[in-house]
């Protein structure tokens, strides 16, 4: 059960670059998320899908372009890096609102 | 401002004591869940509960969801050291969910 992948799981950038976090699962579940964790704040919502070409903005969505082309991938957009973009990122799916989210392992990006 | 606010963000205790995190919103939620997170993973689902007075028993954890669907809490009897960790609450709201900042637990043996 591979359930939700997510590449890579480091990256440092320079300021100004752009670069693509992967997502993909393997459950067929239509909702996917996008979140970012920074000590003390918690989980805060970038970019959430619903279904395949559906998405929508969550709290933080900024410098973040998303697109959900099929059902298995929800790939995260960084158009140019900045260093208030570093952070964990993890992807999550679902089966539906409010139903259990299963998160990838995340990955630590670094802008300098 | 966090839509789910967590007390205490920080709490280190004893190997055997009891504790309770809170999780509080002024917004009612079709549901609410808790996650427990360890470092360099992702968070893992331990409950969801959904009707407002609900309690709900996962070994020596029970989780109670308030009458009015805005604010849970976790408590936790005995705690082990393998209890330590990050405990995320979460509502699902308007399609996308959104978590509170945690409470960070370390039980010391």
């Amino acid at each position: 059960n591979a359930g939700v992948t997510q590449t890579p799981k480091f990256q440092v950038l320079k300021t100004g670059q752009s670069m693509t976090l992967q997502c993909a699962q393997d459950m067929n579940h239509e909702y996917m998320s996008w979140y970012r964790q920074d000590p003390g704040m918690g989980l805060r919502l970038i970019h959430y899908s619903v279904g395949a070409g559906i998405t929508d903005q969550g709290e933080v969505p900024n410098g973040y372009n998303v697109s959900r082309s099929t059902t298995e991938d929800f790939p995260l957009r960084l158009l140019s890096a900045a260093p208030s973009q570093t952070s964990v990122y993890f992807c999550a799916s679902s089966y539906g609102e409010g139903t259990e989210a299963f998160f990838g392992q995340g990955t630590r990006l670094t802008v300098v | 401002t966090q839509l789910l606010e967590q007390s205490p963000q920080f709490l280190s205790i004893q190997e055997g004591e009891n504790l309770t995190v809170y999780c509080n919103s002024s917004s009612v939620f079709s549901s609410l869940q808790w996650y427990r997170q360890e470092p360099g993973e992702g968070p893992v689902l331990l409950v969801t509960v959904v009707t407002g007075g609900e309690v709900k028993k996962l070994k020596r954890l029970t989780f109670q969801f308030g009458d009015a669907r805005k604010d849970s809490s976790l408590h936790i009897t005995a705690a082990q050291p393998g209890d330590t960790g990050l405990y995320l609450c979460a509502g699902a709201d308007n399609n996308d969910m959104r978590f509170g900042a945690g409470t960070r637990l370390t039980v010391k043996p």
